[in-house]
């Protein structure tokens, strides 16, 4: 079947600090979508793509939709505390996700 | 209401009864999805419905398992027979028409059985 998997799995890292994590797949997909989960809640949509090579921005997040469609990362610039969670990436068009990438940030 | 509601928000019940998980997608979104995501993983795909037809069961695990929505709104995650490895947070998520739209989801229901 298809599998996401995301890099790293977890990350700590310092207030202010830029993050980037990514997201492979063994098949090509048609829309990736990045989606951030905290405690006790369901997983909230952070930034869509639809086009490969296309690059999105929202706030201080960036991501981008691979060239062959079977990879995307998320950048995340001057990360503050309210950034922790896990991220997860997702594939559709079944939505598919991936394994996830907990991120802990430290003032 | 704005956003996809689930209920109940936790169910606890015994091994070997009947559940219902209720979800009530956003006003207008023809896509309606089921997953289910144990602790430390990521959400596992159950089933996808377009409309009031399930166009795609094949993540649900057995035949204990059953989704229904009736008048292409409200769905409605049947569970026969629970056992204890169903215990997980039940997660379901509506998209407007068309697979490649964005995709919004519910806070969950956690199931435990005991």
């Amino acid at each position: 079947g298809q599998q996401l998997n995301q890099s790293p799995q977890s990350m700590f890292i310092q207030e202010g600090e830029d993050v980037s994590m990514n997201c492979t797949s063994s098949s090509i997909f048609n829309t990736w979508l990045w989606y951030k989960q905290e405690p006790g809640e369901g997983p909230v949509l952070l930034i869509a793509l639809y086009k490969a090579g296309e690059l999105t921005s929202n706030g201080r997040l960036t991501a981008q939709f691979g060239i062959t469609r079977k990879d995307s990362f998320l950048n995340i610039s001057a990360s503050i505390p309210s950034d922790v969670g896990i991220y997860f990436c997702a594939g559709r068009d079944k939505l598919t996700f991936g394994t996830g990438t907990r991120l802990q940030v430290t003032l | 209401g704005a956003g996809v509601s689930q209920t109940p928000s936790n169910k606890v019940t015994e091994k070997g009864k009947y559940v219902e998980l209720r979800c009530d997608p956003i006003s207008g979104h023809t896509a309606l999805y089921w997953y289910r995501q144990s602790l430390g993983q990521g959400p596992e795909f159950l089933i996808y419905f377009q409309g009031t037809g399930a166009a795609d069961d094949s993540g649900l695990p057995n035949d204990r398992f059953f989704a229904v929505r009736p008048e292409g709104s409200v769905s409605t995650l049947k569970i026969q027979r629970t056992e204890r490895g169903d215990s997980a947070v039940y997660l379901c998520a509506s998209s407007p028409e068309g697979r490649a739209n964005s995709a919004f989801f519910g806070q969950g229901t956690r199931l435990t059985v005991v």
